[in-house]
């Protein structure tokens, strides 16, 4: 079975911009969360939904948006990028909405914002 | 606030060595989360495991083991007889029972097992 995957694995993106990101959860998976991991820290909570539903936001401007599609994949989107959004963005899925259950995390994707 | 803290920023050991990785958190909850998971250089986090703060039995898998003391607020990890493919980013994470609590990551321990 596949796991969670996402696109672009990398991208260069300029100061003021904008970026899409992608995420495609386990089959059967409704959850999708995703994590921001700046360099050596450890991943930050940006969203999740769930059925389709933002269930949390995490402690992130209003340049940061995300959504959910039918089939339970998910987007993130960042406008107006800054040098400090450069990180790992994590996609997590989960069978349960509640982030105290086990998560199953994709590859990542890095932005670079030069 | 809750807060997770791995104190130990890298460690190097060399192979078959064990070796412990160090994980306090902060909670005012009775009902309470812990988890470890593993980075490796690929990228994707990969979950070790999951306790609940009613359950403090030690717990082994296969070379890895995991001491939970709720006395002193630490769920530690040991790896024993270290391999070069246990080298990882490792990171404890806490999260809350209620049903809007998120999921708090430690800083994570860089582990490098020297053959």
């Amino acid at each position: 079975d596949a796991g969670v995957t996402q696109s672009p694995t990398h991208l260069i993106k300029t100061r003021g911009q904008q970026v899409t990101l992608r995420c495609s959860p386990i089959s059967g998976h409704k959850s999708v969360s995703w994590y921001q991991q700046v360099l050596g820290q450890g991943p930050q909570f940006i969203f999740q939904y769930y059925e389709k539903e933002e269930r949390g936001r995490g402690n992130f401007p209003d340049r940061f948006s995300a959504r959910q599609f039918p089939n339970y994949s998910s987007e993130l989107n960042v406008n107006a990028l800054l040098l400090g959004d450069s990180a790992l963005y994590l996609c997590a899925s989960s069978l349960a909405w509640r982030q105290n259950y086990e998560q199953y995390f994709g590859p990542g994707t890095r932005l670079t914002v030069t | 606030a809750q807060k997770v803290t791995q104190a130990q920023t890298e460690i190097s050991v060399v192979e078959k060595e064990d070796v412990t990785l160090d994980c306090v958190y902060e909670t005012r909850d009775t009902t309470y989360y812990l988890f470890w998971y593993k980075q490796p250089p690929s990228g994707e986090l990969v979950f070790l495991i999951r306790r609940n703060s009613f359950d403090e039995q030690n717990e082994i898998s296969g070379r890895y083991s995991w001491n939970f003391q709720k006395s002193t607020s630490s769920f530690n990890f040991t790896i024993t007889a270290s391999q070069v493919v246990d080298s990882a980013v490792y990171f404890c994470a806490l999260s809350g029972a209620n049903r809007d609590d998120k999921i708090i990551f430690g800083k994570g321990t860089r582990l490098h097992i020297l053959p």
